[in-house]
């Protein structure tokens, strides 16, 4: 059974940096891209980023504050997110990818999120 | 990258059928939708255009044309009143989500 377990909310301020984690069970944890979404409050899904191997991939409104990255060792999934605003305030799901063409890839298996505050 | 528009509301009473339209999808990218329940993480609950899951309903199916795919959601129960996103890839590698239909089963 695929899982995917997020770590719990939390609450930073403007400006600060913080380090999201999501632990995989139940597949070749490398063997498949993942991704990061995220949902502001009432909104709608956002991508944000994607890690496939050594590529990754980022959303135009995160690249160069998010880093998404892998410990294959641990199979977790991370994203290191900095200089986090309000507009950052969001509940972040992390996801399995699957499919054949990339083009056409889609979010098979989602963890449960982490809500992320930002406030001061 | 190309944005995808959705109807922000649809509804329809128990058995209808209706219909989800996403528009903007590029013709050579397919499309996938997801289920979102209030307070729950969302579902996959079609990819490449028109696959089902296994697990998922039946009552659920999918179509693609030009740069519009749709979502038909037919016999509707209480239990499909959610939240529905389309996405797909806008180009360059990255992943667009339409603005998400709100299904009221009335």
């Amino acid at each position: 059974e695929v899982q995917l377990l997020q770590s719990g909310g939390v609450l930073v301020q403007p400006g600060e940096s913080l380090r999201l984690s999501c632990a995989a069970s139940g597949f070749t944890f490398t063997a498949f891209a993942m991704s990061w979404i995220r949902q502001a409050p009432g909104k709608g899904l956002e991508w944000v980023a994607a890690v496939d191997g050594e590529q990754t991939y980022y959303a135009d409104s995160v690249r160069g504050r998010f880093t998404i990255s892998r410990d294959k060792s641990k199979n977790t999934l991370n994203l290191q997110v900095s200089r986090l605003r309000s507009d950052d305030t969001a509940i972040y799901y992390c996801a399995k990818m699957d499919g054949k063409l990339i083009e056409n890839w889609w979010f098979d298996f989602w963890g449960r999120g982490t809500l992320v505050t930002v406030s001061s | 990258q190309s944005a995808l528009t959705q109807p922000a509301s649809v509804s329809g009473s128990p058995g209808q059928s209706i219909t989800i339209s996403c528009t903007g999808a590029s013709t050579y990218n397919l499309v996938s939708w997801y289920q979102q329940h209030p307070g729950e993480a969302p579902q996959l609950m079609i990819y490449e255009g028109n696959e089902r899951p296994s697990g998922i309903s039946n009552r659920f199916s999918a179509s693609q044309s030009g740069n519009t795919a749709s979502l038909t959601i037919s016999g509707l129960q209480a239990e499909d009143e959610a939240d529905y996103y389309c996405c797909s890839n806008g180009g360059g590698l990255n992943w667009v989500f339409g603005g998400g239909t709100k299904l009221t089963v009335l």
